[in-house]
């Protein structure tokens, strides 16, 4: 089955600090996503990419940044963090296909405390 | 854009009681629709789809049935478990990438708390 790894469970930070977050699949998936995930907010989109060195912003990328140098990893960074970025991060991966029935994988999330 | 509406919760039920978590949307196409469910500690893994009208998803004992008319995709599930308790996510696609993918919208979730 498609392993979604994120690096880190828990993550604690201090403001101004910068972070960086970390995913890798193993199936050779061609899109990734960085997602946060807030009480009564539900998912919502940072950054997605759907190819090495292809990015586009979601619906919430101010304040972040994203890097996709190699197929497998995708990273989520915080130049400079805030507390307003304290949230669950959650990373998935899709097989890019040209049809709307396509699940996506999930990793299972990185909490970050911005302090 | 297109949109996902999820009830609120949390809903709590006894053990053996019948579950409705309501989902409805908007979309400009076609989209297909899922139903995704996050356990504790975990993230999110796909619970049933369904991609086109009158479609029935279903998976583990949970239905879901893509009804046009009404723009609605709502969760059942006939006695629901102790180990159901889990948040669920209602979601569609939609085309939004340069490269023709179809990413997935996510309604708020709707906490699901059963208790024996």
């Amino acid at each position: 089955d498609v392993k979604v790894t994120q690096s880190s469970r828990y993550l604690v930070k201090r403001t101004g600090e910068k972070v960086f977050l970390e995913c890798v699949q193993d199936m050779d998936h061609e899109n990734m996503f960085w997602y946060r995930q807030d009480p009564g907010l539900g998912l919502r989109l940072i950054y997605f990419s759907y190819d090495v060195k292809m990015k586009e912003k979601g619906d919430i990328p101010e304040g972040y940044s994203v890097s996709r140098e190699k197929k497998e990893r995708f990273s989520l960074i915080l130049e400079s963090a805030s507390t307003n970025q304290t949230s669950m991060y959650l990373c998935a991966s899709q097989t890019e296909r040209t049809t709307t029935n396509e699940k996506l994988f999930f990793g299972s999330g990185t909490q970050l405390s911005v302090l | 854009g297109d949109s996902v509406t999820q009830m609120e919760g949390p809903v709590t039920l006894s053990e053996e009681a019948f579950l409705t978590i309501n989902c409805t949307y908007t979309a400009t196409g076609y989209p297909s629709l899922f139903w995704y469910v996050q356990y504790p500690g975990e993230g999110l893994q796909l619970l049933l789809k369904a991609t086109k009208a009158d479609d029935k998803g279903s998976n583990k004992g949970f239905e879901a049935t893509y009804r046009k008319e009404t723009t609605s995709f709502h969760l059942e599930k006939g006695s629901v478990q102790v180990s159901d308790s889990a948040v669920y996510f209602c979601a569609l696609s939609e085309s939004r990438a340069s490269g023709g993918s179809y990413i997935p919208t996510f309604g708020r979730g709707t906490s699901l708390i059963v208790h024996p």
